[in-house]
């Protein structure tokens, strides 16, 4: 079992670019949670989603972020045209929609985004 | 208020030492709990479920109070290997909600 698997490890982005961001949960998992950690600060949530539908998407900036979770194929995170305040580390945890609340979540290893 | 809110820290303990996290949540609703560890630059691994009666797990002891919405978490015998981040975690809704976290530095 392969775990979450999270690529790329390490983007940089010159600013006014996109940066996508790709997640695979982990077999079995048809979960996938987005969470931004922001240098110094604790994880936050972004958007939750479930194949094809997104379910929560509360903790979404407004504008420039979206995601997606196809029926084949990884979850993307999609930043377009990144500004410096977007540097962080992007984690994406998955579950199997039945067990999160009695075992957590398992994190990828996480991207980090820097936008110089 | 905000929806986690745990002890400020750094802890800095010598090895051996007892220490103890503290957290509140604000959502009476919150059915589950969870502290996690985060090692620096890496993502976090859960470390233990907390529940109502409380759970043990070796050196590690989680106590939960819905009355006071407030959990916790002991550690005994410190080890150099326990210095890391602990994220009080909560669940409610639809997905899990992380304190900032408090860091833990054992030394010799």
């Amino acid at each position: 079992n392969a775990g979450v698997m999270q690529n790329p490890r390490h983007l940089v982005r010159r600013r006014g670019q996109e940066a996508r961001l790709r997640c695979s949960p982990m077999k079995g998992h048809s979960h996938v949670y987005w969470y931004r950690q922001l240098p110094e600060e604790g994880l936050k949530f972004m958007v939750y989603l479930q194949k094809e539908n997104i379910i929560d998407e509360s903790g979404m900036p407004k504008e420039r972020f979206s995601a997606e979770f196809p029926k084949e194929g990884p979850s993307i995170l999609r930043i377009q045209q990144v500004v410096r305040g977007d540097s962080a580390a992007y984690f994406c945890a998955s579950s199997s929609g039945t067990e999160e609340f009695v075992y957590g979540y398992t994190f990828g290893s996480g991207t980090r985004l820097t936008v110089v | 208020r905000k929806e986690v809110e745990q002890d400020p820290g750094p802890f800095n303990v010598p090895e051996g030492a007892t220490v103890a996290f503290n957290c509140t949540y604000s959502n009476s609703a919150s059915q589950s709990f969870f502290w996690y560890r985060q090692d620096c630059r890496k993502e976090p691994k859960l470390l233990m479920s907390v529940y109502s009666s409380g759970n043990e797990d070796g050196r590690f002891t989680a106590q939960l109070n819905r009355a006071s919405q407030y959990i916790s978490l002991l550690i005994r015998d410190s080890k150099l290997s326990d210095s890391a981040t602990y994220l009080c975690v909560v669940g409610a809704g639809t997905a899990l909600i992380f304190g900032k976290g408090t860091t833990l530095s054992v030394s010799s």
